[in-house]
């Protein structure tokens, strides 16, 4: 069965830090391997996306995320934080083939700090 | 365009009562979702539609939950009776076949009193 982890519920950093959000997953096929930002009140943005090829993935806002298939890992990181980087952040799976939905982890609330 | 339009944005409602909650995809994208947003079980697919037909609504909790597509620019998801436990935040979808480019609305946050 497909599943996404999120281990962090909650994350703080200051402005101005080095973010990395964890992201494992469970999948029985290859896997495509979304990142989401969810501002609040808002719907869900696409950040990044990993389909194949490079393992590191670059996405809008400055972030990038690295696909791991030995630890079936897909971590979001971002060298900087800004203020704005505030909200909430949703790792999700999809199949290469058949079923056409998404299955997204829990979340990650990141709070940022002066 | 004007992306993935829901309405209303906010419901508030008694226990018992009919709910309808609407949704015009993006023009021609031709896959609609209904998510279920709550703190206890994140975000779960409830049923999606290719082609204004659904295809999966294995995800829809129960019997109260219905949805439609009657045409290519509208589906709606209706609750009734609602209860309580059905207060969550409801996101509509669409995309384009054959893309992952999905494309979410800004919810609808359902409270059922």
């Amino acid at each position: 069965a497909q599943s996404v982890t999120q281990p962090d519920i909650h994350i703080t950093v200051s402005e101005g830090a080095s973010l990395e959000l964890r992201c494992n997953y469970s999948y029985g096929a290859t896997p495509y391997l979304f990142w989401y930002v969810q501002s609040p009140g808002q719907g869900l943005q696409l950040l990044l996306k990993y389909f194949s090829g490079d393992t590191l993935v670059q996405g809008i806002k400055g972030f990038e995320a690295e696909f791991k298939r030995s630890q079936s890992s897909f971590n979001l990181r971002k060298p900087s934080v800004h203020w704005s980087d505030a909200a909430e952040y949703f790792c999700a799976v999809g199949a290469k083939t058949g079923a056409n939905n998404l299955f997204f982890g829990t979340g990650t609330r990141l709070t940022v700090i002066p | 365009d004007a992306g993935v339009i829901q309405s209303p944005r906010h419901e508030v409602t008694e226990m018992g009562q009919e709910v309808t909650l609407r949704c015009k995809p993006i023009s021609g994208h031709d896959y609609l979702f209904w998510y279920r947003q709550t703190m206890m079980r994140g975000l779960e697919l409830l049923i999606y539609f290719n082609n204004n037909v659904p295809i999966d609504d294995s995800g829809m909790p129960e019997d109260r939950f219905s949805a439609k597509m009657p045409n290519a620019s509208f589906s709606t998801l209706k609750i009734q009776p609602s209860e309580p436990r059905d207060s969550a935040v409801y996101f509509c979808a669409s995309r384009i076949g054959g893309s992952y480019g999905y494309t979410f609305g800004s919810g609808t946050r359902l409270t059922v009193v």
